[in-house]
């Protein structure tokens, strides 16, 4: 079945790590895109992509970072910079504007 | 620049009654998509319904439905005889129409936390 997988499921990181989550789908999917979700708050856009080699900037993108070499593949680094990471994300990808999006499991990550 | 706005941070029901979610937007596009999605307690993010802009009847999924007022910018979602699984954040999201861009970016709401009680 086609889908979108994110891993790992949790994550902990120490403070001033680098950690990567991988976002991966198998949809044929153009445009990707990875959020950030705080408890009790809606979703925050970090980083879109909406071809292989291209990527721009959400709404609070300092702190993370992003490739995008293959279409299948999304994945996003939590650098040190970031100062408060400890947070639910969600990456999602999109084919069609009437068809939103699919997401991904999420990735609980949490600084130790 | 579009807005998207629920107004109920938190409702709780009965269980096999019917509740209604409140969602207000702000645009000046004539064309575009509106989304409901539910996040249960696993935080799987679901698509729960979709309506297109240019159509003026209200979408429906079984026991879901929305009632979507154009003119007035509203996009309530309605669940019928509520159950327990239904229990979940709802969220409320915007997408732009524009042909010219591929942009598919999606504007969310904050959220509602819906509670059905046994």
């Amino acid at each position: 079945d086609g889908g979108i997988t994110q891993s790992p499921k949790y994550l902990f990181r120490k403070e001033g790590q680098n950690v990567t989550l991988s976002c991966e789908q198998n949809l044929n999917h153009d445009a990707m895109y990875w959020y950030r979700q705080d408890p009790g708050q809606g979703l925050r856009l970090i980083y879109y992509s909406q071809i292989v080699n291209d990527f721009q900037k959400g709404d609070i993108a300092e702190g993370y970072s992003v490739s995008r070499e293959k279409k299948e593949s999304f994945p996003l680094t939590v650098t040190s910079a970031q100062k408060n990471p400890t947070a639910f994300y969600l990456c999602a990808s999109s084919i069609t504007r009437r068809g939103g999006y699919t997401f991904g499991s999420g990735t609980r990550l949490t600084v130790v | 620049a579009q807005t998207v706005t629920q107004s109920q941070p938190e409702m709780s029901v009965q269980e096999a009654e019917t509740v209604t979610l409140s969602c207000t937007y702000d645009t000046s596009e004539s064309n575009y998509y509106l989304f409901w999605y539910k996040q249960p307690p696993s935080r799987q993010m679901i698509l729960v319904i979709r309506q297109e802009a240019y159509k003026q009847q209200n979408a429906t999924e079984n026991r879901f439905s929305v009632n979507f007022q154009k003119a007035a910018k509203s996009f309530s979602l309605k669940i019928s005889d509520s159950q327990l699984g239904d229990t979940a954040m709802y969220f409320c999201a915007f997408m732009k129409h524009s042909l010219d861009s591929s942009n598919y970016q999606l504007i969310w709401g904050a959220g509602t936390k819906l509670i059905i009680k046994p």
